[in-house]
């Protein structure tokens, strides 16, 4: 199994609703990642979860809130979200926190109204 | 500032043909590069990696170029097919940040029949 597994694949969330993405990978990895993308920009890093801690924080608003529950499973809590929150959310695992590929998740196509 | 960034937006090329797509950096630090393709309604998929002790490492059909002296990396896609239109990120993982893996802005690759 090489696949990153999110869900639900699109969400539409009015900005008072609680909402999570969820993550799933079963290759082993112990490195895991969320990333921000919006049309026509690179990903932007969120979050970096090492060995079930979070290791990197990039400044993200606290209305997104990461959850590593297990090394298999990533969760990204939202609350309160503004329209410009908008984007793809993707998740991406890597064998280890150094130098090794990452890989990523299709996405979940979020939708603040 | 620090940055991973791309000289060429978009990129047309005929089938047949071979692709160049380059890529600057600007963290003298960093030691470890990955090519991601993305294609529309999907996460980045994995092409080819290289580490700061190689100037070259060649896949199938691809070949990753690095030259530390001017902090420059390139990718080349030889007889370039239509399957190959999609976008494409340089990343690059700053190592004095455990594995954080930083996107370049992206390159449009457009595959003319």
């Amino acid at each position: 199994d090489t696949e990153v597994t999110q869900t639900p694949k699109h969400l539409v969330m009015g900005m008072t609703n609680k909402k999570s993405l969820k993550c799933e990978q079963h290759m082993g990895h112990r490195a895991m990642y969320w990333y921000k993308q919006k049309a026509k920009k690179p990903p932007e890093l969120m979050f970096v979860y090492s060995y079930e801690k979070l290791s990197i924080n990039e400044s993200v608003p606290s209305r997104f809130s990461p959850e590593c529950p297990n090394s298999s499973l990533l969760n990204l809590h939202l609350h309160a979200l503004q329209p410009e929150d908008s984007a793809l959310y993707l998740c991406a695992s890597s064998p280890d926190n150094y130098d090794t590929e990452a890989f990523f998740g299709q996405g979940t196509r979020l939708t603040v109204v | 500032g620090e940055s991973v960034g791309l000289h060429l937006p978009t990129l047309s090329v005929q089938e047949g043909d071979n692709s160049i797509i380059n890529c600057a950096y600007s963290n003298s630090a960093s030691d470890y590069f990955i090519w991601y393709k993305q294609e529309s309604g999907k996460g980045p998929q994995f092409i080819i990696d290289i580490r700061s002790n190689m100037d070259k490492r060649q896949g199938q059909r691809v070949t990753v170029l690095l030259n530390k002296t001017v902090k420059h990396l390139s990718l080349q896609i030889a007889a370039t097919q239509p399957g190959d239109s999609a976008v494409y990120f340089c990343a690059e993982n700053r190592a004095e940040y455990g594995n954080k893996l930083v996107f370049g802005a992206g390159t449009i690759l457009r595959v003319k029949s």
